[in-house]
């Protein structure tokens, strides 16, 4: 099985900030990667797939690039509704997500 | 619009069975397959497996064999996820989802999640 090995598992951060996620898969996986919003209590929301694909109706803060084995969420400017988990899932084979990233406010 | 609503939640004692439902609207059920992830309290997100909605064909992920099964109502445009003899680590919030509709394998669509507690 493929795993997916993400980066930070929580971080604080402030209104206004970069905020970078990292997610590496254990083999080269080509683009598919996705990337899923979740805050508490509410299923998982897709913001970015194929890698880099930007789902309809995400703000545009919202980025993701890689390709291979290292993928990046970027958000440019945390906003206030940020502050939630993100998680990184691998759709090469089968399906794997990475461990999860909280952002808190610092 | 596209929806999937699940049934609520459930309380059961160890070695117990549970059925969750998921029932989809709003799109042609045979054309996506049905996935299911599990969240355990404070934990990150697993995938259990998907079904076929055309065939009904189930695939297990490993680690999830053996007391899960998936099975299908297509009368009913409604997945299920049957897990037998519970135990306390089940206890979890369990999620459908489906593709998108261009068909890329990433899930838009989640069902609203069902809570499983496993409690004697």
């Amino acid at each position: 099985d493929i795993q997916m090995t993400q980066s930070p598992s929580s971080m604080s951060a402030s209104v206004g900030d970069r905020v970078t996620i990292t997610c590496r898969a254990s083999q080269s996986i080509s683009n598919y990667v996705n990337w899923y919003q979740q805050k508490p209590g509410k299923a998982p929301k897709l913001l970015i797939y194929a890698a880099s694909s930007l789902q309809s109706g995400v703000p545009s803060r919202f980025s993701g690039s890689g390709s291979g084995t290292d993928f990046t969420l970027t958000i440019s400017s945390l906003q206030p509704e940020d502050f939630a988990s993100y998680h990184c899932q691998q759709s090469y084979t089968t399906r794997t997500f990475g461990q999860g990233t909280r952002v808190e406010i610092k | 619009q596209v929806q999937l609503v699940q049934s609520g939640s459930e309380l059961k004692k160890p070695g117990a069975s549970v059925k969750v439902s998921c029932k989809a609207s709003g799109y042609t059920f045979s054309r996506h397959a049905i996935n299911w992830v599990r969240q355990a309290p404070g934990q990150g997100l697993e995938w259990m497996g998907w079904i076929d909605t055309n065939t009904g064909n189930p695939t297990y992920a490993q680690g999830f064999t053996g007391r899960i099964v998936f099975s299908l109502d297509t009368s009913v445009t409604t997945a299920y996820l049957q897990i037998s003899s519970l135990k306390v680590e089940d206890t979890a919030v369990y999620y459908c989802a489906r593709d998108l509709s261009n068909s890329w394998p990433a899930w838009e669509y989640w069902g609203q999640g069902t809570l499983v507690t496993v409690s004697s």
